[in-house]
């Protein structure tokens, strides 16, 4: 069965530094991969995807994230964190159940950005 | 291009009393559609999926129940709501093959 980790469930950095926010997953098959994130009473929204394509794929705002199979790792980054950044990420793979298929979400990923 | 909608936007309602919340989806035919809840700094739950008209499969089982009486429209029910069902409530649908899920904006429920 798929499942996705999420380390850290806050992260705090300072404007201008690195982000780095950690997902690992579990998957029987190859995996499709997405990181979400959601502005407080927002719904999700889609930065990237992986799709075995590209290992390294690049988002919106900036975000990209890197698959690496040998570690079963789809890692977000952005080179210079922005005070608009402030949002909760999560990552979530693909999995079949049922003969349909879902998405199975990481608990999240807080990030605070601070002068 | 595609929009979901959800509402109503917020709601607040005491306990025992009935629940509808309504999603309904534009520009795509035949959608996956999903019902997630968010508890107070938790993460997603997904409660339902619905892959056609009538075709409804629960993940969890509780109080609540899910109708999606028209290809583009997925309602959320209960006949009587608990306080632990407060919450942030998604509707999502997915666009095919890779699985994308394309989220609503959500509506805030709080039982008193």
């Amino acid at each position: 069965a798929q499942s996705v980790t999420q380390l850290g469930s806050h992260v705090s950095v300072s404007e201008g530094a690195l982000v780095l926010l950690r997902c690992n997953y579990s998957s029987s098959v190859p995996p499709y991969l997405f990181w979400y994130v959601q502005y407080p009473n927002q719904g999700l929204q889609l930065l990237l995807k992986y799709t075995s394509a590209a290992t390294l794929v690049k988002g919106i705002n900036g975000f990209e994230a890197e698959f690496k199979k040998s570690e079963t790792s789809f890692h977000l980054t952005k080179p210079s964190a922005h005070m608009s950044d402030a949002a909760e990420y999560f990552c979530a793979v693909t999995t079949l159940s049922g003969g349909y298929n879902k998405l199975i979400f990481g608990a999240g990923t807080r990030l605070a950005v601070h002068p | 291009s595609q929009t979901i909608h959800q509402w109503p936007a917020t709601l607040v309602q005491p306990v025992g009393s009935p629940l509808s919340l309504e999603c309904t989806v534009e520009g795509t035919s035949n959608p996956n559609l999903y019902w997630y809840r968010q508890a107070a700094g938790r993460g997603l739950q997904l409660l339902f999926y619905s892959v056609g008209i009538g075709q409804i499969s629960s993940e969890v089982p509780q109080n609540l129940s899910a109708s999606r009486p028209q290809d583009r429209q997925f309602i959320l029910s209960s006949k009587k709501l608990l306080l632990s069902d407060s919450g942030f409530y998604l509707c999502a649908w997915t666009r095919l093959p890779n699985n994308e899920q394309f989220f609503g904006p959500g509506t805030r429920l709080t039982v008193l």
